[in-house]
């Protein structure tokens, strides 16, 4: 089955702890992307990258760190998360950025 | 800078009537549109998309939606609303050079039986 994989998908941790979410796909897709979503803001993007070892910044990317090492995955990483980073967190993959994206379960975040 | 402008908050529809959820976009270059939806507690899903062609395009689960380069819109529309459409509708814009993708912020459509 095709599918975006996060995890965890539910935390709680304090200020500064650093933590990852994980994203893998099994697509194959060359394009994948880190979204957060906040009540009235809908989607804002991240991070996202176009292809192994290419990644940009997306609208909001303060405080947020990405890599690329192998096609399939994507870790979001936060080093020093603040309580402004609580949100619901969603990973997403496509074969290219102008194709629809498949979308993780998404991760719900609450920093303390 | 590439923006999308949802602006209902919540729509509201009976059973069986034609539903519109408004979306306005701005972006450099062609556009590439999408509609996904949200049901509770999950990702979001593929509607439909416009790249070029008919200006209507037809999606999933019976929605369809209209593309007014003039009017710079994108409007999802579904001819009779089911109850079971009630869930989050999120438009999204990019460009042929698809690095990235802007969201509005999203219409809850409420269908009442």
């Amino acid at each position: 089955e095709a599918q975006v994989t996060q995890n965890p998908r539910y935390l709680i941790t304090v200020t500064g702890k650093k933590l990852t979410v994980t994203c893998s796909q099994n697509m194959n897709h060359e394009y994948m992307s880190w979204y957060r979503q906040d009540p009235g803001l809908g989607l804002r993007q991240i991070y996202y990258s176009m292809n192994v070892e290419v990644t940009d910044k997306g609208d909001v990317p303060e405080g947020y760190k990405v890599s690329r090492k192998e096609k399939r995955n994507f870790p979001l990483i936060l080093e020093s998360p603040s309580p402004n980073q609580t949100s619901l967190y969603f990973c997403a993959s496509s074969g290219q950025g102008n194709q629809p994206q498949h979308f993780g379960d998404g991760t719900r975040l609450s920093i303390l | 800078a590439q923006s999308v402008a949802q602006p209902e908050d919540q729509v509201n529809v009976a059973e069986g009537n034609p539903l519109t959820v408004k979306c306005t976009y701005s972006v450099s270059g062609n556009p590439y549109l999408f509609w996904y939806v949200q049901y509770p507690n999950r990702g979001l899903q593929f509607l439909l998309k416009y790249i070029t062609g008919d200006n209507l395009v037809k999606g999933s689960y019976g929605f369809e939606a209209e593309f007014n380069k003039s009017q710079t819109s994108f409007h999802l529309k579904k001819p009779s609303a089911l109850v079971s459409d009630s869930a989050l509708y999120f438009c999204a814009v990019t460009n042929n050079a698809g690095n990235m993708l802007t969201f509005g912020g999203g219409t809850r459509l409420m269908v009442k039986p």
